[in-house]
């Protein structure tokens, strides 16, 4: 079946310790984002990429990186410099040939625990 | 900044139709409103969009009003389900391509 896959699920940082998570689409999907969600709160994008080999700043970039080198992968890096990391990160596409819909299909969420 | 203002909760009996406002008094002529509900430590999913007329499908109609600030999401009969956090978004056209701003929600309790 289509859909998007993140991993780990769950997962535990030492602090000053780089982490990658991966979100892998199968939807043949140009467009992926990336969210952070904090306890109680809405949404908040990190970065978002419109096709491959280029992605661009969210409005809460600062302390994280991401690639873009194939269609169906867009792995989000949450590096030491980030100050709060502890979150739920969810992981997006969106068909971006279909711009009258084209909407968010969302992964189940990878939550990191800064320890 | 969100787009999008929300009450932070609401109650539904069972059965009874749940209707969800949602105020965007600064959305643009060609920004589209979404509505998405978010089961606790879930993906959000997606339920229905619109740009000015009203929209029905098989999870719910999207009532906007004429001069698009602002709009109801209805569940026409609400179960225990559906209890779960409902974001209205503005989506708003940037660099070529999409940006989806999300507010903090309406967490939704249906009572049984």
């Amino acid at each position: 079946d289509g859909g998007i896959t993140q991993s780990p699920k769950y997962l535990f940082r030492k602090e000053g310790q780089n982490v990658t998570l991966s979100c892998e689409q199968n939807l043949n999907h140009d467009a992926m984002y990336w969210y952070r969600q904090d306890p109680g709160q809405g949404l908040r994008l990190i970065y978002y990429s419109q096709i491959v080999n280029d992605f661009q700043k969210g409005d809460i970039a600062e302390g994280y990186s991401v690639s873009r080198e194939k269609k169906e992968s867009f792995p989000l890096t949450v590096t030491s410099a980030q100050k709060n990391p502890t979150a739920f990160y969810l992981c997006a596409s969106r068909n971006a040939r279909r711009s009258n819909t084209g909407e968010l299909f969302f992964g189940e969420g990878s939550r990191l625990t800064v320890l | 900044d969100a787009k999008t203002t929300q009450p932070t909760s609401m109650d539904c009996a069972e059965g009874r139709a749940a209707n969800l406002p949602c105020n965007h008094s600064t959305i643009s002529g060609n920004e589209y409103v979404y509505w998405y509900r978010q089961i606790h430590s879930q993906g959000p999913q997606y339920i229905i969009h619109g740009l000015k007329n009203n929209e029905t499908n098989e999870m719910a109609s999207l009532i906007i009003t004429e001069d698009r600030k602002s709009s109801t999401l209805i569940l026409p009969h609400a179960t225990l389900r559906d209890t779960a956090v409902y974001y209205c978004i503005v989506r708003v056209a940037t660099s070529g391509t999409y940006k989806y701003i999300f507010g903090t929600g309406t967490r939704l309790k249906v009572l049984a």
